[in-house]
C-alpha cells in the first residue's frame, strides 16, 4: 500500500544553524506534496508545499526540494529559531485520492 | 475570517459511551476532512466531504464511527460505542479546493477510558 515517512524521529539543532528534515514516500502517483508544522495543542499548520511537476520551492526561511526518482522529499529551514520547534509531518495528495496522505513525523527541537 | 473550529477541545469518557465531535470548516470551503493522530502514530485518514456527500470514508476504522454534514456547513463525527482505541486526537480540516491547501483546526484530544 502507499505510505509516506520520515527518517528521522528526533533532531536537535542549534539556534541559527539550518536544519533539514527528511521524508520517503512510496506511491509513484503522489503529484503533491505538502510540509505541515504542527505546535503543541495546535493542529497541523501549513508551511509550503510542491507540485510534481517542480523540484524545488522556496518560501521564506524554507525551502522544499522533490526528488521524484528516489521518491524523496526534504524540507531546509534555514537560520532554524526556537519558535520553529515542534513536530513536522510531510503529506502527499496523488490524483486518485483526494486526501492526504501523512508521514509519521519529526520532532525538531532548537537549542538555544 | 475564523479558522477551522473544533468542539470539544478534549473529552474524556468511559468505555461504551457516546461522543460527537464538531467541526466547522472555513466558510465557502466544499471540502472538509476529518482525520485523527492515535498512539503518537501518523495522522490517518478517516473521511472526506464535498459539500454534504461523503466522497470518500475508506479511512472510517469501523461501524462505531459515524459522519455527517448536514446542509454542507458544519460536520459531527459520533463515535458509538466508544472503545479504547479510540482515544486519540481527531482533527478536522476544510479547504477550497481537493488539490489546494488544507486549513487544520485545532483538533479534539479524545481519551476513552
Amino acid at each position: 500500500g502507499e505510505s509516506v515517512g520520515l527518517h528521522l524521529p528526533t533532531l536537535s539543532v542549534q539556534e541559527g544553524d539550518n536544519s533539514i528534515i527528511n521524508c520517503a514516500y512510496s506511491n509513484s502517483a503522489s503529484d503533491y506534496f505538502i510540509w505541515y508544522k504542527q505546535e503543541s495543542g495546535k493542529g497541523p499548520q501549513f508551511i509550503i508545499d510542491i507540485r510534481s511537476n517542480m523540484d524545488k520551492r522556496q518560501g521564506q526561511r524554507v525551502t522544499v526540494l522533490l526528488n521524484k526518482t528516489v521518491k524523496h522529499l526534504s524540507l531546509q529551514i534555514a537560520a532554524t529559531q526556537p519558535g520553529d520547534s515542534a513536530v513536522y509531518f510531510c503529506a502527499e495528495i496523488n490524483t486518485g485520492r483526494r486526501a492526504l496522505t501523512f508521514g509519521s513525523g519529526t520532532r525538531l527541537q532548537v537549542q538555544p | 475570517e475564523a479558522g477551522v473550529t473544533q468542539f470539544p477541545s478534549h473529552s474524556v469518557i468511559e468505555k461504551g459511551q457516546t461522543v460527537t465531535l464538531r467541526c466547522d470548516p472555513i466558510s465557502g470551503h466544499d471540502n472538509l476532512y476529518w482525520y485523527r493522530r492515535v498512539m503518537g502514530k501518523e495522522i490517518k485518514f478517516l473521511l472526506h466531504f464535498v459539500k454534504e456527500s461523503k466522497q470518500d470514508e475508506s479511512g472510517m476504522p469501523n461501524n462505531r464511527f459515524l459522519a455527517e454534514r448536514t446542509g454542507g456547513t458544519y460536520s459531527t463525527l459520533k463515535v458509538q460505542p466508544a472503545e479504547l482505541e479510540d482515544s486519540g486526537v481527531y482533527f478536522c480540516a476544510s479547504s477550497l479546493g481537493h488539490n489546494t491547501e488544507a486549513f487544520f483546526g485545532q483538533g479534539t484530544r479524545l481519551t476513552v477510558v
